[in-house]
C-alpha cells in the first residue's frame, strides 16, 4: 500500500522552462512534506518542506504547494538549470520519527 | 565540515556472512535512520534512534539490526545476510525527527549478498 505516490518515474524540460514534479498522498494524517534531491553516487540532499497549515513555501526557484483537499503536493523549479537533472523524492510524516518516501521521479533538464 | 560517513561504500558478501555497515555524525544530531534504495521501491526506512540506547523499527526492519552506544555512531548490522538485502544503503541524521527536521545522508553504501 503505497502511501506517497509519485507517478511519473522521469520527467525531461527545457532548460530554463518550469520544471513541475508532482506527488500524491492516502494518508490524511501527514501534516509534513519535504523533498529530497538526489544525484546519482551520492546521498539524497533536503530541498524543501511544507507544513500543512500552508498551502505554499517559497525558496529561490523552488516552490512546493500544498492542495490538502486533494491530497497532492508539487515542487516547481523555475527556470529549470542542467544542475537540477537528479531523481526528486517526495517524503511525507506525520509529524513523528517516521517518514515514508515516494519512489522518485527523475527529472532530465535538456539543453 | 559537517558530515555523515559510512563505510564500506561497496561490500560484496556471501549468504549468511555476518556484516555490519558502520555510520557516523559530527553534526551532535539526535536522530539517525537507516535507509535502503531499490530500484521501483524508493527510499525505506528500515531502523530509526532517537538518542543513544533508543531505538525504534521502521517500515522494513526484518533481517537488521541496529545499536546506539554513542551519539555519533549508528551502525546496521545483518546477522544473516540474505540475496533479498542486496541493496544501497543510506544513514542519515538530523537535528529533530526525520518527519519534521531535514536529514543529512550519507554517501551510500552498495551491498551485494551472493
Amino acid at each position: 500500500d503505497q502511501q506517497v505516490k509519485q507517478n511519473s518515474p522521469s520527467l525531461s524540460v527545457q532548460e530554463g522552462r518550469i520544471s513541475i514534479l508532482n506527488c500524491d498522498y492516502t494518508n490524511s494524517m501527514f501534516d509534513y512534506f519535504l523533498w529530497y534531491k538526489k544525484y546519482p553516487a551520492e546521498g539524497p540532499t533536503f530541498l524543501i518542506s511544507i507544513s500543512s497549515i500552508k498551502d505554499k513555501n517559497e525558496d529561490g526557484r523552488f516552490t512546493v504547494f500544498l492542495n490538502k483537499s486533494a491530497k497532492h503536493l508539487s515542487l516547481h523549479i523555475v527556470p529549470s538549470q542542467p544542475g537540477d537533472s537528479a531523481v526528486y523524492f517526495c517524503a511525507a510524516s506525520a509529524r513523528d520519527d517516521k517518514i515514508i518516501f515516494g519512489k522518485g521521479t527523475r527529472l532530465h533538464i535538456l539543453p | 565540515e559537517a558530515q555523515v560517513t559510512q563505510n564500506p561504500r561497496y561490500l560484496i558478501t556471501v549468504t549468511g556472512k555476518k556484516l555490519t555497515v558502520t555510520c557516523s555524525q559530527n553534526m551532535n544530531h539526535e536522530y539517525m535512520s537507516w535507509y535502503r534504495q531499490d530500484p521501483g521501491l524508493g527510499l525505506r526506512q528500515i531502523y530509526y534512534s532517537m538518542n543513544v540506547e533508543v531505538t525504534d523499527k521502521g517500515d522494513v526492519p526484518e533481517g537488521y539490526k541496529v545499536s546506539r552506544k554513542e551519539k555519533r555512531n549508528f551502525p546496521l548490522i545483518l546477522e544473516s545476510p540474505s540475496p533479498n538485502q542486496t541493496s544501497l544503503y543510506f544513514c542519515a541524521s538530523s537535528f529533530g525527527a526525520p518527519g519534521s527536521y531535514e536529514q543529512y545522508f550519507g554517501p551510500g553504501t552498495r551491498l551485494t549478498v551472493t
